[in-house]
């Protein structure tokens, strides 16, 4: 069925790196632009980054820019978030998320936690 | 940036009753560009509007949109205890691109 499916969340030290993944399945991947979305715990939802559906273009948040990295292999039907330089601010519930028009998100993964603690 | 802010930040309902849930944008902003999720505990946001009133696939009509410029409105009919979720707004705007609302937690019980 169509899905979206992340992993490699995980407990991580401040300043290390973290590489997501979010494998998709049920529609044609490379046909639509794909997000990361977070939510820390308790709190609202908060836009990462997005990649064109061919990988040709990549915007990110202030926040996060040079230290991830959003990417994709269509030939794997996988989207991918390197997370460097992590802060404690990171820690959220990441999720990846379909691009609709460039405007919204109708396609939504459940999430992986990453946590940054010493 | 535009700030979306939602109010109120928590509504308690009965069965039956009508929400209407409110976010309003700090400037102008296409109605095109305006979309509502919902998200019910432990569980990913589904879209549930786009801009600001057509509905999502397998939405039902118990939920419509409307609102213009910098006020936008989510109305929920006959409610549902499965209607018991956070509802957020959002908008795409120049940067940081995509923006959301601080959510309404609506309560039915």
């Amino acid at each position: 069925q169509v899905q979206l499916v992340e992993s490699g969340g995980g407990v991580v030290q401040p300043g290390r790196s973290l590489s997501l993944s979010c494998a998709a399945s049920g529609f044609t991947f490379s046909n639509y632009g794909m997000h990361w979305v977070r939510q820390a715990p308790g709190k609202g939802l908060e836009w990462v980054a997005v990649i064109f559906y061919d990988g040709s273009r990549n915007y990110y948040r202030d926040s996060v820019k040079g230290r991830f990295t959003i990417s994709r292999d269509n030939s794997q039907n996988t989207l991918y978030l390197q997370m460097n330089s992590l802060r404690a601010e990171d820690t959220a519930v990441y999720y990846c998320a379909r691009d609709i028009a460039s405007l919204y998100f109708d396609l939504w993964g459940r999430g992986t936690l990453v946590t940054v603690s010493p | 940036e535009v700030v979306l802010t939602q109010s109120p930040g928590t509504l308690s309902f009965s069965p039956g009753e009508r929400a209407t849930l409110s976010c309003r944008a700090s400037q102008s902003v296409s109605s095109s560009n305006l979309a509502w999720y919902q998200q019910k505990p432990g569980q990913a946001p589904r879209l549930l509007m786009y801009g600001a009133s057509s509905r999502a696939t397998g939405i039902p009509d118990r939920f419509s949109g409307s609102g213009s410029g910098t006020d936008f409105t989510l109305t929920i009919s006959r409610l549902e205890p499965e209607d018991s979720a956070v509802y957020y707004c959002q908008n795409y705007v120049r940067s940081p691109l995509y923006t959301f609302g601080q959510g309404t937690k609506l309560e039915i019980k």
